[in-house]
């Protein structure tokens, strides 16, 4: 049964470019949720996409967007990048309707921009 | 907001010296409470999880948490810590209707030297 899976593992880019992050949830799943893990911190709450709709947003500027799939994968995006955008990229994934199992994660994106 | 609060941000500790990692929750409402293991270079991994009943809860590895509704704390425990528990500790807290959102703390960082 796979896991999270998430690609790429590195990504190095410089200030203004874009970059797309991908995502395949554990097997059955239908949640996909980003984090975001700047160095010496946890992880922070980008955004969640439940059926191809993003439901919830944390405190992350625009610049951040995201897309699910109908195969439940999804996508990351992060336009106009910022050497604060340096970071590991954490996807988790779950089901939505059952709030008492906790999340997968997977082995994360780490995103060096310079 | 919520938010968790880790106190501890690096602990060092010889093998078979007893361990507690504390942590306090800010949540308006019922929360489901996770404590999560990130060893060097792998992906997080959930160690032990309290959603209802016996607030004492026991996890893999030996470890156990602690719920205790009043203090909004949920501290973790080992009674004899190994070389090998050497990793980063994330405490982390959701909603109980929604499994993807989780608010973590800044992680402690815990040494076991042999």
């Amino acid at each position: 049964d796979a896991g999270v899976t998430q690609s790429p593992t590195h990504l190095i880019k410089t200030r203004g470019q874009q970059v797309t992050l991908r995502c395949s949830p554990k097997s059955g799943h239908d949640t996909v949720s980003w984090y975001q893990q700047a160095l010496g911190q946890g992880p922070q709450f980008i955004f969640q996409y439940y059926e191809e709709e993003e439901r919830q947003r944390g405190n992350f500027p625009d610049r951040f967007s995201g897309h699910q799939f109908p195969n439940y994968s999804s996508e990351l995006n992060v336009n106009a990048l910022l050497l604060g955008d340096s970071a590991l990229y954490l996807c988790a994934s779950s089901f939505q309707d059952r709030a008492n199992q906790p999340q997968h994660f997977g082995d994360g994106t780490r995103l060096s921009i310079l | 907001a919520q938010s968790v609060s880790q106190h501890n941000h690096h602990v060092i500790l010889s093998e078979a010296a007893s361990l507690e990692l504390g942590c306090n929750y800010s949540y308006g409402g019922t929360v489901n409470l996770f404590w999560y293991v990130q060893y060097p270079g792998q992906h997080l991994q959930l160690l032990l999880k309290y959603f209802s009943g016996d607030p004492l809860v026991k996890g893999i590895k030996g470890f156990e948490a602690e719920f205790i509704k009043s203090k909004f704390s949920f501290n973790l425990r080992k009674p004899s810590v190994q070389w090998s528990d050497t990793a980063e500790y994330f405490c982390a807290v959701t909603g109980s209707t929604n499994a993807g959102k989780s608010t973590f703390g800044d992680g402690t960082t815990l040494t076991v030297k042999p």
